[in-house]
C-alpha cells in the first residue's frame, strides 16, 4: 500500500519536553511538508524539505525542528520553545515542489496536546 | 486581507439539493488552484484541480474566474456523504506555496 504515515496518532507533551513527530512516504515523492492546522483556521506551513538533506522554513517555523536525512523521512520536532504547541499535526507530500506536480497528499494526521 | 476567502459556512441542504461555495484569492500571481476535502478530524483529501475553462468530475462542477479572482465549486444531488468541510487552495507563482483557505463547512441532512 502506497501512502504517507504519520506517527503517533496522539501524542501528549509535557512542560519543557521536546518531542518529535514521524511522517514517512513510500510513493517516492521528492517533496515533504509539515502543516500545522488549529480550529478555524487553515493549514500553516510549518517547514518544507525539497530534497534529502535541504529544507527551509514555512511561515511559522519558529520552535520547531526538521531532518531530512532520508528520501522517505521527514520527522517534526516540536521543541519546548514552542509555547502553543497543542494542535493537529499534518504531513504532506508531493512529486516535485514545482509545476503541476505540486498536488499534495496528507498523511492521517498527529494531534498533540499538551499535559 | 487573507490570501483566500472562504464562507466557513455552515451550509445546510437536504439530499439531492445543488450547492455552491466561492472562494476569493488575493494574489493576482496565483497560478494553480485545487479543492480538498477535509472529513471531521480527518486529513485533506484531494477532491479535484480547478482548470481556466472550468472541469466538471461527476457531480462536481469547478470553475475559476482570474479577473475576479475567485474559485467556486458546484456540487449536484448532494449526498449524506458529501457532509465536510471543502478547503480551497491556491499556488502562488514564484514562491510555489500552496495557501488554504480556512474551509466551508458542508452538511448535508436527510
Amino acid at each position: 500500500d502506497g501512502g504517507i504515515t504519520q506517527s503517533p496518532k496522539y501524542l501528549f507533551r509535557k512542560e519543557g519536553q521536546n518531542v518529535t513527530l514521524s511522517c514517512e512516504q513510500n510513493l517516492n515523492h521528492d517533496a515533504m511538508y509539515w502543516y500545522r492546522q488549529d480550529p478555524g483556521q487553515g493549514l500553516r506551513l510549518i517547514y518544507y524539505s525539497q530534497i534529502v538533506n535541504d529544507f527551509q522554513k514555512g511561515d511559522i517555523a519558529e520552535g520547531y525542528s526538521v531532518s531530512r536525512e532520508k528520501k522517505e523521512s521527514f520527522p517534526l520536532t516540536v521543541t519546548s520553545a514552542q509555547k502553543n504547541p497543542t494542535a493537529f499535526y499534518l504531513c504532506a507530500s508531493s512529486i516535485s515542489r514545482t509545476g503541476a506536480k505540486n498536488i499534495q497528499y496528507f498523511g492521517a494526521g498527529t494531534r498533540l496536546s499538551v499535559l | 486581507r487573507k490570501e483566500v476567502e472562504q464562507d466557513p459556512g455552515p451550509f445546510n441542504v437536504p439530499e439531492g439539493a445543488t450547492v455552491a461555495f466561492n472562494c476569493t484569492y488575493s494574489n493576482s500571481a496565483s497560478q494553480s488552484f485545487f479543492w480538498y476535502r477535509q472529513d471531521c478530524r480527518k486529513e485533506p483529501k484531494l477532491l479535484m484541480s480547478v482548470y481556466s475553462s472550468g472541469n466538471e468530475d461527476g457531480r462536481f462542477t469547478a470553475q475559476l474566474n482570474r479577473a475576479s479572482q475567485y474559485i467556486s465549486l458546484l456540487i449536484r444531488d448532494s449526498k449524506l456523504s458529501d457532509s465536510a468541510t471543502y478547503l480551497c487552495v491556491v499556488r502562488v507563482t514564484g514562491f510555489q506555496k500552496l495557501v488554504f483557505g480556512t474551509g466551508t463547512r458542508l452538511l448535508v441532512s436527510p
